[in-house]
């Protein structure tokens, strides 16, 4: 069975230092990863995949995840946040076909 | 290019009223997920249409719900004898066939609605 856990509900950081967003998933086969962000009244914006390719994976704005499969975990990291990436954070896992799996989300926090 | 359009942005209706919401999906995505929100909550699966399939229905709460897709494009979702716990904001996204699973999902900008 597949599932993803998002290991933080709330996550708040100052302008300017790292980001860190903690995904952890189960799945029996091969899963493909994603990373959405979704911004107050709007729609999820896929911030970068992981599809068996390089483990580690740049995303846009400057977000980046590194698949780690000993570890079942799929972290977000950014070495600088700024005041815009204040948003909703979804893991995204599927293992073939179309079920899709979200992560609870995590509501990062930029302090100025 | 033209991203995938829902309609209306925001609905506000009395309980028991009938409702549709429209998505138009990304030209040429043969894939179309309905999902809902509920205030923080994650997203809730509704139902998958690929190509000429017959759907996906697993996810649809009740026989109130409902949603068809004409001609491989368009979808309306319908929900029958509205209820307060149906207010959400409902999600709709696009993919190119899912195949493998590795095809990121497009997704509008939701309907908002709201039952009195």
């Amino acid at each position: 069975a597949q599932s993803v856990t998002q290991l933080d509900s709330h996550v708040s950081v100052s302008e300017g230092t790292p980001v860190l967003l903690r995904c952890n998933y189960s799945s029996s086969y091969s899963p493909s990863l994603f990373w959405y962000v979704q911004h107050p009244n709007k729609g999820l914006q896929l911030l970068l995949k992981y599809t068996s390719a390089a483990t580690l994976v740049k995303g846009i704005n400057g977000f980046e995840a590194e698949f780690k499969k000993s570890e079942t975990s799929f972290h977000l990291t950014k070495p600088s946040a700024h005041m815009s990436d204040a948003a909703e954070y979804f893991c995204v896992v599927t293992t073939g076909g179309f079920k899709t799996i979200f992560g609870a989300g995590t509501r990062l926090f930029v302090k100025a | 290019g033209a991203g995938v359009s829902q309609s209306p942005s925001n609905k506000v209706t009395e309980k028991g009223k009938d409702v549709e919401l429209r998505c138009d999906p990304i030209s040429g995505h043969t894939a179309l997920y309905w999902y809902r929100q509920s205030l923080g909550q994650g997203l809730e699966f509704l139902i998958y249409f690929q190509g000429n399939s017959a759907p996906d229905k697993s996810g649809l709460p009740s026989d109130r719900f409902s949603a068809e897709r004409t001609g491989g494009s368009v979808s309306t979702l319908t929900i029958q004898r509205t209820q307060q716990e149906d207010s959400a904001v409902y999600l709709c996204a696009s993919s190119l066939s899912p195949g493998g699973g590795n095809q990121p999902q497009h997704f509008g900008d939701g309907t908002r609605l709201s039952i009195l």
